[in-house]
């Protein structure tokens, strides 16, 4: 199994609402990741767990919370969003790296979410 | 910071023909460049990286080079094809920590035609 699952495909939420992102891998990656990427532009990380740890946290608003239950799972809880949040948020996983692991990024098909 | 800038943000070429795209890096300590394929509607799959060991990596009809004075690296597609039309995402990474922190140039969009 090669895949990274994330449900759901699509989330049409209001600014007062709160949802969650759910992603799930068996690979049996150690490091996970949120990654946002707006029409037209890359990926922006968002955050990154290594080891069922938050280990990168690049400034992101706390209306965005991530969660790592365990190895295989990774959620991205939402609350109190805004219209400009929406995009498309993509997980992410991969091996922990050493050096025979180039840190190959394993993306799900990501969840497409609007804000209104 | 990292900073990866790309070029061409489009490229329009006839099938068979080849494409090029730079990226430029500013972080002398990176030393992991992978490229991205990113279809219409789906989701980054890597095609290629490279070492800062190495100054040249190949595999089929795509290869990769690396200048590291120069601090750049580009995409060779040859022979292209229809299923090449995407977007072409270049990144930049160091080996610090256990997870990658891939630093993504702005893309390049790229059309196979007939």
């Amino acid at each position: 199994d090669t895949e990274v699952t994330q449900t759901p495909k699509h989330l049409v939420m209001g600014m007062t609402n709160k949802k969650s992102l759910k992603c799930e891998q068996h690979m049996g990656h150690r490091a996970m990741y949120w990654y946002k990427q707006k029409a037209k532009k890359p990926p922006e990380l968002m955050f990154v767990y290594s080891y069922e740890k938050l280990s990168i946290n690049e400034s992101v608003p706390s209306r965005f919370s991530p969660e790592c239950p365990n190895s295989s799972l990774l959620n991205l809880h939402l609350h109190a969003l805004q219209p400009e949040d929406s995009a498309l948020y993509l997980c992410a996983s991969s091996q922990a790296r050493d050096r025979a692991n180039t840190g190959e990024l394993f993306f799900g098909e990501g969840s497409r979410l609007t804000v209104l | 910071g990292e900073n990866v800038e790309q070029h061409p943000s489009t490229l329009s070429v006839q099938e068979g023909d080849s494409a090029v795209i730079k990226c430029t890096y500013s972080d002398s300590a990176s030393n992991y460049f992978p490229w991205y394929k990113q279809e219409l509607g789906k989701r980054p799959q890597l095609i290629i990286d490279i070492r800062s060991n190495v100054g040249e990596k190949k595999d089929q009809r795509i290869a990769v080079t690396l200048n590291k004075t120069a601090k750049h690296f580009s995409l060779h597609i040859t022979e292209t094809q229809p299923e090449d039309s995407a977007v072409y995402f270049c990144a930049a990474s160091n080996d610090a920590g256990t997870a990658s922190k891939l630093t993504f140039g702005t893309g390049t969009r790229l059309q196979v035609t007939l």
